[in-house]
């Protein structure tokens, strides 16, 4: 069965430090597969999508990087991190095929001080 | 990606059945429609998805108009466990949007 894997849990930052979280699936092989920021009370924000290795696509202008080194692993980073950066992130992935479900990983609780 | 709108929040009691509405009036044809519930401090998790008519599973049912510009997702009987936010998504491939979703609060 398809697993996916989101680390750390939770992450203390001060500003202008780097980022880098880790995301990897397991079970499928070219997996769609997504970055979103959640803020406290607020809605799922897109922030990066990936069809394949290599291929990124962003959806939101900012000072954050995705990049797809391997198939089943996605990371984004930052190189100085800001207030505003703080937030719930989650990784996703679905299958590379129409209409299908998409899964969470169990997200990354960041706070920058 | 066709553009959705829900209601942001609703009320309900236990053991009441919950309908909520979605407009997608620019559906296309490939486009299924897909809820999802998300808990604080969690990721979304598929509830349903349907095409068209009416589709049922052990969570709760989807009616699809014939338009197919709009759906309602409907959960009977609720419980406080189902105090969540749920999203209404259309769409087929690529980036994967959710809107601001409903906020379901279930009272005792």
């Amino acid at each position: 069965s398809q697993t996916i894997h989101q680390w750390p849990a939770t992450l203390v930052q001060p500003v202008g430090s780097p980022l880098s979280l880790e995301c990897t699936v397991e079970g499928t092989s070219n997996p769609n597969l997504y970055w979103y920021r959640q803020a406290a009370g607020r809605g799922l924000q897109l922030l990066f999508y990936s069809v394949g290795i290599g291929q990124i696509s962003s959806e939101v202008p900012q000072n954050l990087s995705a990049s797809r080194p391997q198939d089943r692993q996605f990371i984004l980073s930052s190189k100085k991190l800001l207030l505003s950066d703080s937030g719930f992130y989650l990784c996703a992935w679905r299958e590379n095929t129409r209409n299908t479900e998409a899964f969470f990983g169990q997200g990354t609780r960041l706070t920058v001080v | 990606l066709a553009k959705t709108t829900q209601p942001i929040s609703m009320d309900s009691y236990e053991g009441q059945e919950v309908n909520i509405t979605c407009s997608h009036n620019n559906i296309a044809t490939n486009d299924y429609i897909t809820w999802y519930q998300q808990f604080p401090s969690q990721g979304p998790r598929f509830i349903i998805q349907g095409y068209k008519t009416k589709v049922t599973n052990e969570v709760a049912s989807l009616f699809i108009p014939a338009d197919r510009k709009s759906s309602t997702l409907s959960l009977p009987r609720v419980s406080l466990s189902d105090t969540a936010v749920y999203y209404c998504l259309v769409g087929s491939q690529g980036n994967l949007i959710f809107g601001k979703g409903t906020k379901l609060s279930v009272k005792p």
